[in-house]
């Protein structure tokens, strides 16, 4: 079945700076790339998502690229904010059949001011 | 915005007790899944379930779980005789037909003493 295996598990960056979270995916048939952004006592949201039909997405300051060939795919933070603070999971499925998503480790990114 | 929802936001359970953890997934959603976290570890899939039935379980979804949809708005997850080992998180999430998208609702912190 599919795994997928992101870094780094923490990360810290300065205010303003730049953040780059990376996976990697196991199963060529995954072609849904999601990234959930998960704050202390909620639940994952949603914040951009990938189809393998495209390489990059954006989304003002959140950007996702994805190489299929070598199964991977990233997350562009720009501009950070003490918002940008949580813990962030990349997921991977197959949407044929009932679309389970596998997910990441997640890493906890901390802006510092 | 439409959100899911669970109760109870917490439950502390003695081994072998039964609990009841309670989504309400969006109204126009069809498709409804259980994920699970156990405290540093990653969000496992469960199981989903549409159209009345289970469309995918996980290895993890053994036979003392169980899922129900009894009314038009309530989706349960039922764990018959809880073990240590079930203390994690417990997401609901819902998609409709139309979007690749699952919408999570904000979790059920179980604990078994």
């Amino acid at each position: 079945g599919e795994n997928v295996e992101q870094h780094p598990s923490t990360l810290s960056v300065q205010e303003g700076d730049s953040a780059v979270i990376k996976c990697t995916y196991s199963d060529s048939a995954s072609n849904y790339f999601p990234w959930y952004k998960q704050e202390l006592g909620k639940g994952p949201q949603l914040i951009i998502d990938i189809r393998s039909n495209v390489g990059e997405k954006k989304d003002q300051r959140i950007a996702v690229t994805l190489n299929k060939t070598a199964k991977h795919f990233s997350l562009h933070i720009t501009e950070t904010q003490p918002e940008d603070s949580a813990v962030y999971f990349c997921a991977a499925t197959d949407t044929q059949g009932a679309q389970k998503l596998v997910f990441g480790q997640g890493t906890r990114l901390t802006i510092n001011p | 915005e439409p959100e899911v929802t669970q109760t109870p936001s917490h439950q502390v359970t003695q081994m072998g007790q039964e609990v009841i953890l309670r989504c309400v997934p969006i109204s126009n959603h069809l498709y409804f899944y259980w994920y699970r976290q156990i405290l540093g570890q990653k969000v496992e899939f469960l199981v989903s379930f549409y159209n009345n039935e289970i469309s995918e379980k996980s290895e993890i979804f053994d036979d003392q779980f169980s899922v129900e949809r009894p009314d038009g708005s309530n989706f349960t997850l039922k764990i018959r005789s809880t073990k240590l080992e079930d203390s994690a998180m417990y997401f609901c999430a819902s998609r409709p037909n139309s979007q690749e998208t699952q919408y999570f609702g904000p979790g059920t912190r179980l604990l078994v003493l």
